[in-house]
């Protein structure tokens, strides 16, 4: 049972295009959603992260767009550049219980130049 | 600063085999967790610990196990390994168990 489903799996953007990378969840619990982003060879480092009780965050060309009633959020990055080619994961968890953090099937984006 | 050191890099087992993953933190985290990476299937929690001398299951724990004898190290261990264990192991640690650090992975094989 996945309960984070993320979409698509690979994505091709033109340099300075826009990608947008979607995830939904199923459980209601989840108050936490990262982004986190991982490179060939690497672990996987924090991107940005987003909270419930807002629904939409931005840090540079990284946007989080929330919709709590959907149960979806989604990772806009503007301005695409080929240094963004990487793996990108959406995760989930919830206060308690260890904050385990499930994490979605990942998402390769190569940004062409 | 080193953040989360994992050991070995790579290996290659024969099935039945065990061997010991060593994860080290220098950030004084509570919180430290073993993920799995296999392809188009994400990151799945093996096994985690919210303190020193505490462990518990994540969502794939058979065929493991773990220890916290000392804040700053995590162990995985697999006491017979099998070809379904192959996989790429990532150790991570946080303060509050939000913002992970990971580390740089350990790619194991299974013959």
């Amino acid at each position: 049972q996945q309960q984070v489903k993320q979409s698509p799996q690979s994505l091709i953007v033109q340099k300075g295009g826009i990608s947008i990378i979607n995830c939904a969840y199923e459980n209601t619990a989840f108050d936490y959603f990262p982004w986190y982003q991982q490179f060939p060879g690497k672990g996987p480092a924090l991107l940005i992260a987003i909270r419930p009780d807002v629904s939409e965050k931005k840090e540079g060309r990284f946007t989080i767009s929330f919709n709590k009633s959907a149960k979806q959020f989604s990772l806009h990055i503007m301005d695409s550049q080929p240094g963004d080619s990487a793996t990108y994961f959406c995760a989930a968890s919830m206060f308690g219980h260890g904050n385990k953090l499930v994490f979605g099937a990942g998402t390769i984006l190569r940004v062409k130049s | 600063n080193a953040g989360v050191t994992q050991t070995p890099k790579f290996r290659v087992l024969k099935t039945g085999q065990s061997m010991t993953l060593l994860c080290a933190q220098d950030m004084n985290h509570e919180y430290m967790y073993w993920y799995r990476q296999d392809p188009g299937m994400g990151l799945r929690l093996i096994h985690y610990s919210v303190g020193e001398g505490t462990t518990a299951k994540g969502e794939v724990p058979d065929g493991y196990n773990v220890s916290r004898l000392k804040k700053q190290n995590f162990l995985l261990g697999l006491e017979s390994a099998a070809p379904s264990q192959t996989s790429v192991y990532f150790c991570a640690s946080g303060r509050d168990g939000e913002k992970l650090f990971f580390g740089s992975g350990t790619q194991l094989s299974v013959l």
